[in-house]
């Protein structure tokens, strides 16, 4: 089982639509969760990190947290165009180790 | 404010050649983490580093090893370099443990 899981999609959804992406973690120690979006042949960019369990919202983006199920997920609202692109969740496991997702590739048509 | 600088960006070395890559962190970041991404993978995690010391190691071969400087830059060093070590490689740094990193450019590394 790998550490962090994902869906690899990809995930179609029309412009203007919620995307929902979900990931899984098997470290019930894990404290810090992320998540990365990355455009082919780019490096990862973060867009949300979340802490404690809950909802933590930043524009159109919302990051929810389940520790008890080990569970995080990412919505997107309105989704556009140009958020067509690997969402990779990642995990810190221990003192220094972050651990990514395989990541979900969405796909937003016009 | 300057993000992580890698260098080189592209590099092409032939087998059994040495690589050395470079990251400078963001200004006052004190972990340094070293990823590979194979085509249509996701990062896989190399090493980590914490006020210069080795913090934590994923799946870095024996013939890679790196280290943390005194003004916090790090370097990956790849000897007898094979084919399937060409990959982008990355580093990212965050400023203590567990908090959000950030990622530099990448190094394409192209083995032939």
């Amino acid at each position: 089982q790998k550490e962090v899981e994902q869906n690899s999609g990809p995930l179609s959804v029309p412009e203007g639509a919620i995307a929902s992406l979900n990931c899984t973690y098997s470290d019930r120690g894990s404290q810090s969760f992320f998540w990365y979006r990355q455009y082919s042949g780019k490096s990862p960019e973060l867009i949300m990190s979340i802490y404690s369990n809950g909802d933590k919202e930043d524009g159109r983006f919302t990051a929810q947290l389940n520790k008890a199920s080990q569970y995080v997920s990412l919505l997107i609202r309105d989704s556009q165009p140009s958020d067509s692109a690997t969402y990779l969740c990642a995990v810190n496991t221990g003192f220094q180790k972050l651990v990514f997702g395989t990541g979900t590739r969405l796909l937003v048509s016009p | 404010a300057a993000g992580v600088i890698q260098s080189p960006r592209h590099l092409i070395k032939e087998k059994r050649e040495t690589a050395t890559l470079k990251c400078y962190p963001i200004s006052r970041h004190d972990t340094v983490y070293w990823y590979q991404q194979g085509p249509g993978q996701d990062p896989q995690f190399l090493i980590s580093f914490y006020e210069k010391m080795q913090s934590d190691k994923g799946s870095i071969p024996d013939r890679f090893s790196a280290q943390q400087f005194s003004d916090y830059h790090s370097e990956l060093n790849m000897s007898s370099l094979e084919l399937g070590d060409s990959a982008l490689y990355f580093c990212a740094s965050s400023l203590g443990t567990g908090f959000e990193a950030f990622f530099g450019q990448g190094t394409r590394l192209t083995v032939v």
